[in-house]
């Protein structure tokens, strides 16, 4: 069965240093991955998604994501953070399931950003 | 464009009531999907239709949960009767087309809470 790890329920940075956060997949067949964002009340939104393409991917406001399929990952990077990026990240991998491809979120990672 | 829209934004009800949550998809898209998001059990799709039509329904957690999509424009959640333990944030989103690696445009979300 597909699924999705995200290793750290919360990481704390400071403005202005690099943001990794981390995400491990298992699946039986070639997935597609996103990343997506949701702002505290807000719905969700897409940051960036690897679907067979290129292996490294990049996103809005400055994300990007390399997929590294001897690692099974999917790690989420910045080089710099800022305030705004204080939020809820989602990993998310295509699954099949019962003849239906579905979407698996992971559990989410919690970004906290201090000045 | 005005995004996905869901109604209302907050429904407090108590137990046995029943409750119906409304999406308005962006406009030209064709799939729509609900979410349901816990702490206990993070994010999950319950339903999604394609062109109008339920394409896979295996998330709804039972016969209590019921959804429509009479047209392109608007689509219903109803709990019937209503339980505390349906108490989460309901989301609704939409993609342009019906694959599952599309984009996916995630409304505000309904804050349902059962008393």
């Amino acid at each position: 069965a597909q699924s999705v790890t995200q290793l750290d329920s919360h990481v704390s940075v400071s403005e202005g240093t690099p943001v990794l956060l981390r995400c491990n997949y298992s699946s039986s067949y070639s997935p597609s991955l996103f990343w997506y964002v949701q702002h505290p009340n807000k719905g969700l939104q897409l940051l960036l998604k690897y679907t067979s393409a290129a292996t490294l991917v990049k996103g809005i406001n400055g994300f990007e994501a390399e997929f590294k399929k001897s690692e099974t990952s999917f790690h989420l990077t910045k080089p710099s953070a800022h305030m705004s990026d204080a939020a809820e990240y989602f990993c998310v991998v295509t699954a099949m399931n019962t003849g239906f491809q579905k979407l698996v979120f992971g559990t989410g990672t919690r970004l906290l950003v201090s000045p | 464009d005005a995004g996905v829209i869901q109604s209302p934004r907050h429904e407090v009800t108590e137990m046995g009531q029943e409750v119906t949550l409304r999406c308005k998809p962006i406009s030209g898209h064709n799939s729509l999907f609900w979410y349901r998001q816990t702490m206990m059990r993070g994010l999950e799709l319950l339903i999604y239709f394609n062109n109008n039509v339920p394409i896979d329904d295996s998330g709804m957690p039972e016969d209590r949960f019921s959804a429509k999509m009479p047209n392109a424009s608007f689509s219903t959640l109803k709990i019937q009767p209503s339980e505390p333990r349906d108490s989460a944030v309901y989301f609704c989103a939409s993609t342009e087309r019906g694959g599952l690696t599309d984009t996916q445009y995630f409304g505000p979300g309904t804050r349902l809470t059962v008393l």
